[in-house]
Order: C-alpha cells, then sequence, then structure tokens
C-alpha cells in the first residue's frame, strides 16, 4: 500500500469491555510506532518497534494497554477493561531505517462511553 | 511535564501574507525536530525538519528555523495560502537510541482569503 493504514476508523465501545487496534505500516518500514491524541492535547508517545528489537514500551500509560507486532509488519493495540479516560484518537506511524521522519496513518477513533 | 510548547493555540493571517508558527522546547538532548500538519479526521502529515547542527532549513514556501540557545524553533510559510490551514503540531526527538517524538499541543492555523 501506499502509506500507512489503520482499521477501525471509528470504534465505540462500552466500558470495561477489551478492544484491539490494528496499524498497516509502509511496507519495508522497520519502525513502527503507536500514540495517541486526547481532545485538545498533542500526540503523546505509547509504544515503539524496531526489528526484532525489543520493544520500547516506557509510553504505555497503564498494564491495561498492550502490542504487539506480528512478522515484523502488522501491529495490534489491544487495550484491556477500556475506561472512559481511554477515548482519543490511537495514531500509529511508521518509519524506514535510520530515518527520523515518521509517516501516520489516519488514526482509529475510540470511544468509550 | 511539557518538554514541547506550543503556546499559541490558534492564529488567522491574510492569504498571501507570512504565517509564523513557534514551538519552545526544555529538553537540552533534543536534536531532531519536525513540523506536521494535520487536517481533521487524518493523521498528522510530515512538512519539514531540521537538525540541530542547522539553524535554517527551506523547502518551497515552508521554512524551519531553529535557535539552540534559546530553545525555539519557527515555522514560516510564505506566502500563506487558505490549503494551509490546519493544526500545525511541532515535535522534537532526543539524541540516542530513543526515535519517538515528543509532540507539541499545535496551533490552528487559519488562513483567510
Amino acid at each position: 500500500g501506499a502509506g500507512v493504514s489503520q482499521s477501525p476508523s471509528n470504534k465505540v465501545t462500552e466500558k470495561g469491555k477489551d478492544v484491539e487496534l490494528r496499524c498497516d505500516p509502509i511496507s519495508g518500514h522497520t519502525a513502527l510506532y503507536w500514540y495517541r491524541q486526547s481532545l485538545g492535547q498533542g500526540l503523546e508517545f505509547l509504544i515503539y518497534f524496531q526489528g526484532n528489537s525489543a520493544p520500547d514500551k516506557s509510553g504505555l500509560p497503564s498494564d491495561r494497554f498492550s502490542a504487539e507486532r506480528t512478522g515484523g509488519s502488522v501491529s495490534t493495540l489491544t487495550i484491556q477493561r477500556t475506561q472512559q479516560e481511554d477515548s482519543a484518537v490511537y495514531l500509529c506511524a511508521s518509519s524506514s531505517l535510520g530515518s527520523d521522519t515518521q509517516y501516520f496513518g489516519p488514526g482509529t477513533r475510540l470511544t468509550v462511553l | 511535564d511539557q518538554q514541547v510548547k506550543q503556546n499559541s493555540p490558534s492564529l488567522s493571517v491574510q492569504e498571501g501574507r507570512i504565517s509564523i508558527l513557534n514551538c519552545d522546547y526544555t529538553n537540552s538532548m533534543f536534536d531532531y525536530f519536525l513540523w506536521y500538519k494535520k487536517y481533521p479526521a487524518e493523521g498528522p502529515t510530515f512538512l519539514i525538519s531540521i537538525s540541530s547542527i542547522k539553524d535554517k532549513n527551506e523547502d518551497g514556501r515552508f521554512t524551519v528555523f531553529l535557535n539552540k540557545s534559546a530553545k525555539h524553533l519557527s515555522l514560516h510559510i510564505v506566502p500563506s495560502q487558505p490549503g494551509d490551514s490546519a493544526v500545525y503540531f511541532c515535535a522534537a526527538r532526543p539524541t540516542g537510541s530513543a526515535r519517538q517524538l515528543t509532540f507539541g499541543s499545535g496551533t490552528q492555523l487559519t488562513v483567510l482569503p
């Protein structure tokens, strides 16, 4: 594909449910990032994958959040037992090896009722 | 503790005039800076970047200036066009192995026809 894709584009869930958000990075990009943007805020770093290295999870806000990247490509961000404060736009980005420029997907808007 | 600050949440300029968006940072370990543009319901789009070894980088109508001593960068758009109306985020990356970006809260630019 030409760019980073994310699914679903919108997700409405009830408090306490688990959700999975998917990211397909640009083909050949070795680095993949997850960020979230809450209303009126900047982007907040969540987690970073680089090749086969252990992911940098330093931005995950709680142990309800986890992410995996299968086969060095597609990534899934899982939020367990969702809370209302988890409502945000979740953005995925990828970059090529050695590049500092990150290319973003359109995001998934998560609403927790 | 906001390490990257965009103190103006909004800016309006007339078409054809110069738009100047400002960004301040506090972490002296940042050595690479980027500007992103974001339209509603889309992911951020990379605009222009600058390394800390430079004080200016120009790409068409967009120029980024970096003042390391003041820990300040700015994005100049000239001439401004109505299609430039969007939210602009500055972002910074620290030296070393960490690749995640720290974002400011954004400035909504409106270019009036």
